[in-house]
């Protein structure tokens, strides 16, 4: 079946300074949603990308959309304590139904 | 509160009895969706339904596993003669799916975490 993977699996940062997280899938997407999960919570919709190359902005965080729709990344500017948790894509494969598949997610760590 | 809710929240049970969970949804949401989730990984996607009708189903979900949402409202998922391996959070989201466009955002509830003995 389709796999989604991200890496890095964990990263640790000091408060103030970037991340970058990578999403990668052997097939092309229909689109691609990020989600944050905070410790011991459930997932949070942040965004969906659907145009080959996309680049949306969410005030400290931008979201891209690879130009074969085969990759993502999400990038953090400027970390915040409150941006812990573990940040997962989530894509539709162009071939299947509307099944939403997860990846594996990178848990991020942010110290003062 | 109008978000997703689910029922229990915690369930500890011995292998092999049978556990139920029901999740309502969002009122106003046709697409309906479970997850299982286990320490340190991705939600892993087990079935969703377009209103009453069940489209699609993991291969990896045994025959253990069945899902029912009779009404298009809310949904119930049951484990028969549950194992170790099934312990794990059960994740319930819904979503509204107009004919034509992509899939939207889903919504979770706090999931339903069970321990298996």
């Amino acid at each position: 079946g389709q796999q989604v993977m991200q890496i890095p699996q964990y990263q640790h940062v000091q408060e103030g300074e970037d991340f970058t997280t990578y999403c990668n899938s052997s097939t092309t997407l229909s689109n691609i949603q990020w989600y944050k999960q905070r410790p011991g919570g459930h997932p949070v919709f942040l965004i969906q990308l659907v145009k080959s190359g996309e680049v949306k902005k969410q005030k400290r965080l931008t979201f891209q959309f690879g130009e074969a729709k085969k990759n993502s990344s999400l990038h953090i500017t400027a970390t915040q304590t409150t941006d812990v948790g573990t940040y997962f894509c989530a894509a539709i494969n162009t071939g299947t139904a509307s099944k939403l598949t997860f990846g594996t997610g990178t848990r991020l760590q942010v110290t003062l | 509160d109008t978000g997703v809710s689910q029922d229990p929240r915690h369930k500890i049970t011995k292998r092999g009895q049978n556990v139920t969970f029901r999740c309502d949804p969002i009122s106003e949401h046709n697409r309906l969706y479970w997850y299982r989730q286990t320490l340190g990984q991705g939600p892993e996607f087990l079935t969703y339904f377009q209103n009453e009708a069940q489209l699609e189903k993991s291969r990896l979900l045994s025959d253990r596993f069945s899902a029912e949402r009779p009404k298009g409202s809310f949904s119930t998922l049951e484990i028969q003669r549950t194992e170790q391996g099934d312990s794990a959070m059960y994740l319930c989201a819904s979503s509204f799916k107009i004919q034509g466009k992509n899939t939207g955002e889903l919504f979770f509830g706090e999931g339903s975490r069970l321990t298996v003995l």
